[in-house]
Order: structure tokens, then sequence, then C-alpha cells
């Protein structure tokens, strides 16, 4: 059964620091993983997208790894903001018709000041 | 572009009344998606149709829950009767058709939450 698992489930943190959000998959055959923001009462926003074939990728204070091989991925957060408070989500893509998507529970961040 | 519409954004009713909920997808998208999200778990989705068709519909409760795109652009979800947990968000998402370059991002619409009292 494909499966997402998110650690941790939430997190605080101080205003300026770095944070990093784990997913682990078990998804088959493996596409893609999306990390999605969402904020509180909206639909989630795609963040960044990683491919087979991809090991970080960044977009602007995000970062995202991916290591294919062990099937984990992770969004690191550099100098947190207030706007960062939201649930991150981590979705992943598995190949064949239908664009199937499993998607994580997502971990709650609440930056402080 | 216009985003995805929902609506209504809330909506309160007692167990065993009915409610529908609508939405119009971007222009363009052919695959529109509902999915249901609990408070604190990720979305489950529901119904997956592909311009008018049903791509995935295994976990929908069809016992209560009904969804239609009958002309592939807007859809409607009704639920009927609901039950105390059915409280959620339900999202409406959209996308291009699987194959299409960006077919796997989806655009989400800002969700109806519903209360079951």
């Amino acid at each position: 059964k494909n499966q997402v698992e998110q650690s941790p489930q939430s997190l605080i943190i101080l205003e300026g620091k770095n944070c990093t959000l784990q997913c682990n998959y078990t998804v088959s055959p493996f596409s893609n993983l999306r990390w999605y923001k969402q904020d509180t009462g909206r639909g989630p926003v795609s963040l960044t997208i990683m491919t087979f074939s991809e090991n970080t990728k960044s977009n602007r204070r995000y970062t995202a790894t991916l290591d294919a091989d062990t099937k984990q991925s992770s969004l690191h957060i550099t100098a947190s903001q207030l706007s960062d408070s939201a649930s991150y989500i981590c979705v992943v893509s598995a190949k064949g018709g239908g664009n199937k998507l499993t998607f994580g529970t997502g971990t709650q961040l609440k930056v402080e000041l | 572009e216009a985003g995805v519409a929902q609506s209504p954004r809330y909506k309160i009713i007692e167990k065993r009344q009915s409610v529908a909920f609508w939405c119009n997808p971007i222009s363009g998208h052919a695959t529109l998606y509902w999915y249901q999200q609990i408070l604190g778990q990720g979305p489950k989705l529901l119904i997956q149709f592909q311009n008018n068709g049903v791509v995935d519909d295994s976990q929908l409760p069809k016992d209560r829950f009904s969804a239609e795109r009958l002309k592939g652009v807007d859809s409607t979800l009704k639920i009927q009767p609901a039950k105390l947990e059915d409280s959620a968000v339900y999202l409406c998402a959209s996308s291009l058709a699987p194959g299409d370059a960006g077919a796997n991002v989806l655009t989400f619409g800002a969700g109806s939450r519903l209360t079951v009292l």
C-alpha cells in the first residue's frame, strides 16, 4: 500500500530560525514528490517538485532534498518568517495513468516572535 | 489567471440534512478532483474526473456522497444524508490532463468547510 509519512507532526520555532521537515514514502513506482504549503483556511499551494533524478532544489528560502534510494525527502526553511506558519504537506505521485497521488498528513509549523 | 472557485466557503447543517458544494476549475483543466480533509489530516481523494468521466471514485462513500461534472467544466459534490463524521473541509482541485506537461500540478480551491451538528 502506498504511504507517505511526515515528521514532526507539529513544530514551533522562533522567527529567524531554520527548520527541517521530513517525509518518508513507500509509493511505487515513484514518479515525483511535491511539497505543498497550506495556510489556515486556504487550499494547498505547490512549493516545489522533485523528480527521480533531482537531489536538491531551492525556491527562495525553501530547499527540498530527495533521496530516491532511501525514499526520503526533506524541506528546509531558512530564516523563518511569521508568514511561514502553515501546514506543509508532502505529496508523492506514482507512475501510470490517472495521476495517482498519495498525501502525507502534514507538518504543522508555527513561527513565533 | 483565475484560480479554482468553490462555494459556499462555510456550511453548518444538522445530521441527516443534505448539502451541496460547487466547484469551477481553472479554464482548460481537464482533470477535476474532490478531496475531503478532516482537521489535522492530509486531503483524502473522494473522486477524480477526466472531463465529464469518472477516473477514480473508489473512496467515495456512494451510499451518501455523489458528484457530477455533466459538461466537463463545473462540478458539484452532494452529501445526503450527512453524518457527524462528514465534518471536514471539502477541497476541489484541477489539473491538466494526464500526459500533458505539468499534469500533476494540482491547483486547489480555498475549500468548503462543513460542520455537521
